[in-house]
């Protein structure tokens, strides 16, 4: 079982661009969300996506956007970037209250 | 809103003793999920421990165990016998049981250091 991937590992862009993240869930899991942690701080909830959805959505402005594919995985795109979205961005897959599995993160570098 | 509080930026444990990080947390809600994840430099969260707050038994899990104060609301991690794998950033998390899954709320951390 690969767990939770995602990709790029590191990623620099410059400011105003777009971006787009990637996330593949666990194994038989179909529930995805994404976090944001800057420096020093715990992650902040994004938002979250089920059956290719937006159930759920954090306090992050509409730059932030995502995707869910039929086959459970996902994709995060944040238009005109900021000096202050620079952070590392987590992808969390669950199917149950048992908690979340993390991937290993994007570091996200803008310039 | 809920919140999550680690008073404790950073701990500093000797090698095979025993160490507690503190967590508070602020809710309305009586039925909820507690956890404690460690982030290695690695930067992947893992799960230590979970806690459901409709169970009077705190969680154990090897060297790991909380102290689950509900009234208190507080939600302390134990590490015994530390060992140098255990130097990490410990984030206490909250969520809601009737909620979406994986919204966790977490703390801002506490970095632990093992000393050999």
């Amino acid at each position: 079982d690969a767990g939770v991937t995602q990709s790029p590992t590191h990623l620099i862009k410059t400011r105003g661009q777009q971006v787009t993240l990637r996330c593949s869930p666990k194994s038989g899991h179909d529930t995805v969300s994404w976090y944001q942690q800057a420096l020093g701080q715990g992650p902040q909830f994004i938002f979250q996506y089920y059956e290719e959805e937006e159930r759920q959505r954090g306090n992050f402005p509409d730059r932030f956007s995502g995707h869910q594919f039929p086959n459970y995985s996902s994709e995060l795109n944040v238009n005109a970037l900021l000096l202050g979205d620079s952070a590392l961005y987590l992808c969390a897959s669950s199917d149950s209250p048992g908690g979340a599995f993390f991937g290993q993160g994007t570091r996200l570098t803008v310039v | 809103a809920q919140t999550v509080t680690q008073s404790q930026p950073e701990m500093s444990v000797q090698e095979a003793e025993t160490v507690t990080l503190s967590c508070t947390y602020d809710t309305s809600e009586s039925d909820y999920y507690l956890f404690w994840y460690k982030q290695p430099p690695s930067r992947q969260m893992i799960l230590v421990i979970r806690q459901e707050a409709y169970k009077q038994q705190n969680a154990t899990e090897n060297r790991f165990s909380v102290n689950f104060q509900k009234a208190a609301k507080s939600f302390s991690l134990k590490i015994s016998d530390s060992q140098l794998g255990d130097a990490a950033m410990y984030f206490c998390a909250y969520r809601t049981i009737g909620g979406s899954q994986g919204n966790l709320i977490f703390g801002k951390g506490t970095k632990l250091s093992v000393k050999p």
